[in-house]
């Protein structure tokens, strides 16, 4: 069975531009979240979607907006970039969205996003 | 949310086993410790997680005490691809306001030939 995947692996934009970044979760799993992970960080939490609907929102601004397909696949949007933007973008999956209760989550490989 | 702390670097040599310790004073009730590992580049990599006492499977262990203040991951007879950066996490869970996992800052494990 085919992970978590991403698309792209890698993207480089200018301040301003907006992004949008793809997730597609493992077979049967029904939440997606997103992490921003700057370089020598740990990932800090964007957002995460369960059955098609926010569940939980990290401290971001609203210029990071994300949505969830009925195949349960995922876009993260990034608007108006700034150079701080620039990080690893990572998508994780749970069965059931229980991350923290129990459900195991499973990471993607990452976009790594250059804004310049 | 519960806040991790975990040493910042640790080094340890071929077929050694290594611990990590990771402190979270105020994890709550319905909380679970998960650990992970991460390479340069790479997305975090599911090691092990439990709730109390121990839980093992086939590359760790995972120590949780009693008042589950702290847990301790044990990496038996690391090798050199052991080298890598370990999570310490723990979960909220809230079916109101989703998942909330928080990453501290990690540990970096060095293995040494």
């Amino acid at each position: 069975d085919a992970g978590v995947t991403q698309s792209p692996t890698h993207l480089i934009k200018t301040r301003g531009q907006h992004v949008t970044l793809r997730c597609s979760p493992i077979s049967g799993h029904k939440s997606v979240s997103w992490y921003q992970q700057v370089l020598g960080q740990g990932p800090q939490f964007i957002f995460q979607y369960y059955e098609k609907e926010e569940r939980g929102r990290g401290n971001f601004p609203d210029r990071f907006s994300a949505r969830q397909f009925p195949n349960y696949s995922s876009e993260l949007n990034v608007n108006a970039l700034l150079l701080g933007d620039s990080a690893l973008y990572l998508c994780a999956s749970t069965e059931r969205g229980l991350a923290g209760g129990g459900d195991t989550q499973y990471f993607g490989p990452g976009t790594r996003l250059t804004v310049l | 949310l519960a806040k991790t702390t975990q040493p910042i670097s640790m080094d340890s040599y071929e077929g050694q086993e290594v611990n990590i310790t990771c402190s979270h004073n105020n994890i709550a009730t319905n909380d679970y410790i998960t650990w992970y590992q991460q390479f340069p580049s790479q997305g975090p990599r599911f090691i092990i997680q439990g709730y109390k006492t121990k839980v093992t499977n086939e590359v760790a262990s995972l120590f949780i005490p009693a008042d589950r203040k702290s847990s301790t991951l044990s990496l038996p007879r690391v090798s050199l691809s052991d080298t890598a950066v370990y999570y310490c996490l723990v979960g909220r869970l809230n079916n109101n306001a989703g998942n909330m996992l928080t990453f501290g800052g990690g540990t970096r494990l060095m293995v040494k030939p």
